[in-house]
């Protein structure tokens, strides 16, 4: 089954630890992205990656981290977690930047 | 710069009444449109799309076409039912260059039985 994969689902930390979100998609896609969705905000691009090793910034990067060394695998790093980045996270992959994107189950941050 | 508006929830309407979920959008050239649909506690999923003017998305009963003239991608269904309750997006993907998705902001669908 042609899937993206999140996990944890859920997560409640504390300020300042250290997390990794992970996300694995099994489409053989280029392009993946994180976004965060926030009540009255919509949806919003974190980071985006074109392909392996090609990784670049979207509209709210300020925090996290990412990398790209396998295609399918694009996990979401909180060096250090702060309450403002409490937030529902979705990691979306497609075959090409313009075209539709698969989305995964998500993942509720809650950092105190 | 590229965007989408739509229309402001919530909605609320009843079984079997006729939706319609405004979306306009901003971009040049020719985008590629989409709707997506995010059912309580669960990620996005695509629900249609077009690609070029006058094409019409439809799936699960709902359709909407692609209007460059009025630059808008509204989505509806004839006779919504309790389970079409959910989040409804409206995206973009530029042309040219396209990086990423443009969304609009969602509108929430609820519909009484």
């Amino acid at each position: 089954e042609a899937q993206v994969t999140q996990n944890p689902r859920y997560l409640i930390t504390v300020t300042g630890k250290k997390l990794t979100v992970t996300c694995s998609q099994n489409m053989n896609h280029e392009y993946m992205s994180w976004y965060r969705q926030d009540p009255g905000l919509g949806l919003r691009q974190i980071y985006y990656s074109m392909n392996v090793e090609v990784t670049d910034k979207g509209d709210v990067p300020e925090g996290y981290k990412v990398s790209r060394k396998e295609k399918r695998n694009f996990p979401l790093i909180l060096e250090s977690p702060s309450p403002n980045q409490t937030s529902l996270y979705f990691c979306a992959s497609s075959f090409s930047a313009g075209w539709e994107q698969y989305f995964g189950p998500g993942t509720r941050l809650t950092v105190t | 710069g590229n965007s989408v508006t739509q229309m402001e929830g919530p909605v609320t309407l009843s079984e079997e009444a006729f939706l319609t979920i405004n979306c306009t959008y901003t971009a040049t050239g020719y985008p590629s449109l989409f709707w997506y649909v995010q059912y309580p506690g669960e990620g996005l999923q695509l629900l249609l799309k077009a690609t070029k003017a006058d094409d019409k998305g439809s799936n699960k009963g709902f359709e909407a076409t692609y209007r460059k003239e009025t630059t808008s991608f509204h989505l509806e269904k004839g006779s919504v039912q309790v389970s079409d309750s959910a989040v409804y997006f409206c995206a973009l993907a530029p042309s040219q260059g396209a990086q990423k998705l443009v969304f609009g902001q969602g509108t929430r669908l609820t519909i009484n039985p």
